[in-house]
This record gives C-alpha cells, sequence and structure tokens, in this order.
C-alpha cells in the first residue's frame, strides 16, 4: 500500500497563475481533507470531503477549489495564486470507527508551494 | 465552533517524563487525538481518547477529561528522536478536522 500520495512534491508559480493539487489515497477511506500549513504553525483545514460525491469548506477555503473525482482522489485547485497562498499543502484521510473509538487521519508527503 | 490552545515550547533531557497539555473549546467533538510531526515532514498519528480517562501506546499516553475541556499527551522515557512538534485535534460532528497550533518539543542530551 502507497498510502496517501500527493503531486507534485514542489512548485514555483507566478502571482495568478493556476495549479491543481493531486492527492490519492488506496486505503479505501471515506473521508479525504487539504490543509495548509504556514512556517511555524498548526495545521488549518481548506476543504474536506467527508465520502465520495460531498465536499465542505474548513476553515479557509478562500481563492480554493476542490474536486472529489472518486473514492481514491481528491484535489486541490489554485485558480489564481497569490503570495499568501505560499504554504506546505498536505492532504490527508481518514478512517473513523466511531463505535471502535478509532480515529486516525493518514497524512501524504506534502506538497511545498511558493507564489512569487 | 472549536479551538484548542497548547503551549509553544517545551523543553526537556534525554530520559525524562513530559506532559504536553491540550486546552480546547468546543461545541460538540468526537475524541480528542495526537499527532507527530518531524521537521520538514508529515503529521503521524500518535494516539486518540474517544473517551475520558488514559490510554497508553507504547512510551506514549494521553488523557481526556471532557467535564474539564482538557487533555494532555505524556511522553516518557524521552528520547533524542522524540525532538518534535506535537499537535492535538479533535474531529467535530460534521467531520471536519480542528488542530491545535502545536507544541514544538526540544530533548537535549
Amino acid at each position: 500500500n502507497a498510502g496517501v500520495t500527493q503531486t507534485p512534491k514542489f512548485q514555483v508559480l507566478k502571482t495568478g497563475q493556476s495549479m491543481t493539487l493531486q492527492c490519492a489515497q488506496d486505503m479505501n477511506h471515506n473521508s479525504m481533507y487539504w490543509y495548509r500549513q504556514d512556517p511555524g504553525m498548526g495545521l488549518r483545514l481548506i476543504y474536506y470531503s467527508a465520502s465520495e460525491g460531498t465536499t465542505d469548506k474548513g476553515e479557509v477555503p478562500n481563492g480554493y477549489n476542490v474536486s472529489r473525482l472518486n473514492k481514491r482522489e481528491f484535489s486541490l485547485r489554485l485558480e489564481s495564486a497569490a503570495p499568501s497562498q505560499t504554504s506546505v499543502y498536505f492532504c490527508a484521510s481518514s478512517e473513523h470507527r466511531p463505535g471502535q473509538g478509532l480515529d486516525t487521519q493518514y497524512f501524504g508527503p506534502g506538497t511545498r508551494l511558493t507564489v512569487l | 465552533g472549536q479551538s484548542l490552545e497548547q503551549p509553544s515550547e517545551v523543553t526537556a533531557v534525554e530520559g525524562a517524563i513530559v506532559q504536553i497539555n491540550c486546552t480546547y473549546q468546543t461545541s460538540g467533538f468526537y475524541g480528542l487525538s495526537w499527532y507527530q510531526q518531524h521537521d520538514g515532514g508529515a503529521p503521524t498519528f500518535l494516539s486518540y481518547n474517544a473517551l475520558d480517562g488514559l490510554e497508553e501506546t507504547g512510551r506514549f499516553s494521553s488523557f481526556l477529561s471532557r467535564s474539564d475541556s482538557y487533555g494532555y499527551l505524556l511522553l516518557q522515557e524521552l528520547q533524542m528522536k522524540d525532538s518534535a512538534s506535537y499537535f492535538c485535534a479533535v474531529r467535530g460532528f460534521g467531520q471536519n478536522f480542528v488542530f491545535g497550533p502545536g507544541t514544538r518539543l526540544s530533548v537535549l542530551p
């Protein structure tokens, strides 16, 4: 199992350019998440998808869009990149079984994005 | 909404025990989780408390008290490799996740 994979690992954009960050998981999880992490800070939720076919805004959704393409894949799109979007982006999927006291998120390796 | 607070930094020596606290304000949540993140790496899961009380996983233990809106992560027999950032997190009933700001642990020889 590869777990959670993200592409690309690094990206440099100019202000106004667009790009899509790709994420895939092979653990058959229902829920997937996109976070951003600024230097020395915690993780902030951008968007999440509790199940295939649904997406919801997190804490910092402005400037981003997402697509839950199928159960495996969840992409994040920046339509017009801004320097404030310079950050490390993590995708995660989670296994949640309340009745069994189980709740674990698995993170991808991250994408380091710089917007000039 | 949900918000969590953690100390920004903790320092301890090898072999010691350290406790990292997490206080929260939330309208409701499933449970409290803890994640470890080394510099340049991705967060990895450490522990989860769905119910009040202590959960033990090897050298790591985690505690939750819903009545006190408080939890902690206890690390025993500290090793140099434990130097990392530690985050508490809650899953809301809407399936969203909120992370605390993180505590940077430095383990000294």
